[in-house]
């Protein structure tokens, strides 16, 4: 079935540096892709989406191109800061209405 | 919109006893999903509802675990005996049909059994 496979983490950064993470996915067809991110103590949201190949989702500096020849999605940002500490979360849709997520990948942001 | 809502935010109980976790989901939304999240075991689904209707609760645990939804705006999960295994955070997340897959989630039930 359809999947997605996220780097483990922890991912450790100082304020300010370049943020990848990666996510590669398996799947028939070319499905919507999301990232969704969770701040401690919160519930999931969505944090950005490409609905088609080529396509680039952003928001809030975060930004991930949906590639289809690598099938991969990953999710980067210029600079990060203390408040994007949080676990993101590589995703796609699955039957009836279900999204597969992927494992999770907490990054921690040091002052 | 309020976003999906869910009650209570913490619940503590002791080992045998039942809980009863509630979520309301955003209105017009006409899939309503339920997760539990642990660190050993990451995020899973329980159950997924499309127009309050079980579709897959394949994910459920149990027999001790069950999940209604009578109507569009109101499902609950409830466990009956509970057991220290249980603790956990669990989410209810809602979706409409024709959104693109996007899930909203809740703000979670942090449960301790004791």
């Amino acid at each position: 079935g359809d999947s997605v496979t996220q780097m483990e983490g922890p991912v450790t950064l100082s304020e300010e540096a370049f943020l990848t993470i990666n996510c590669t996915y398996t799947a028939t067809g070319y499905p919507s892709l999301f990232w969704y991110v969770q701040y401690p103590g919160e519930g999931l949201q969505l944090l950005l989406k490409a609905t088609k190949a080529d396509d680039k989702g952003s928001n809030k500096g975060f930004e991930a191109t949906y590639r289809k020849e690598t099938t991969s999605f990953h999710l980067e940002k210029g600079s990060v800061q203390v408040s994007d500490s949080a676990v993101y979360f590589c995703a796609l849709p699955n039957a009836g209405n279900m999204l597969t997520f992927g494992g999770g990948t907490r990054l921690m942001v040091k002052p | 919109d309020a976003g999906v809502i869910q009650s209570p935010r913490h619940e503590v109980t002791e080992m045998g006893q039942e809980v009863t976790l509630r979520c309301k989901p955003i209105s017009g939304h006409d899939y309503l999903f339920w997760y539990r999240q642990t660190m050993m075991r990451g995020l899973e689904l329980l159950i997924y509802f499309n127009n309050n209707v079980p579709i897959d609760d394949s994910g459920m645990p149990e027999d001790r675990f069950s999940a209604k939804m009578p109507n569009a705006s109101f499902s609950t999960l409830k466990i009956q005996p509970s057991e220290p295994r249980d603790s956990a955070v669990y989410f209810c997340a809602s979706s409409f049909s024709g959104g693109h897959y996007e899930q909203y989630f809740g703000p979670g039930t942090r449960l301790t059994v004791t």
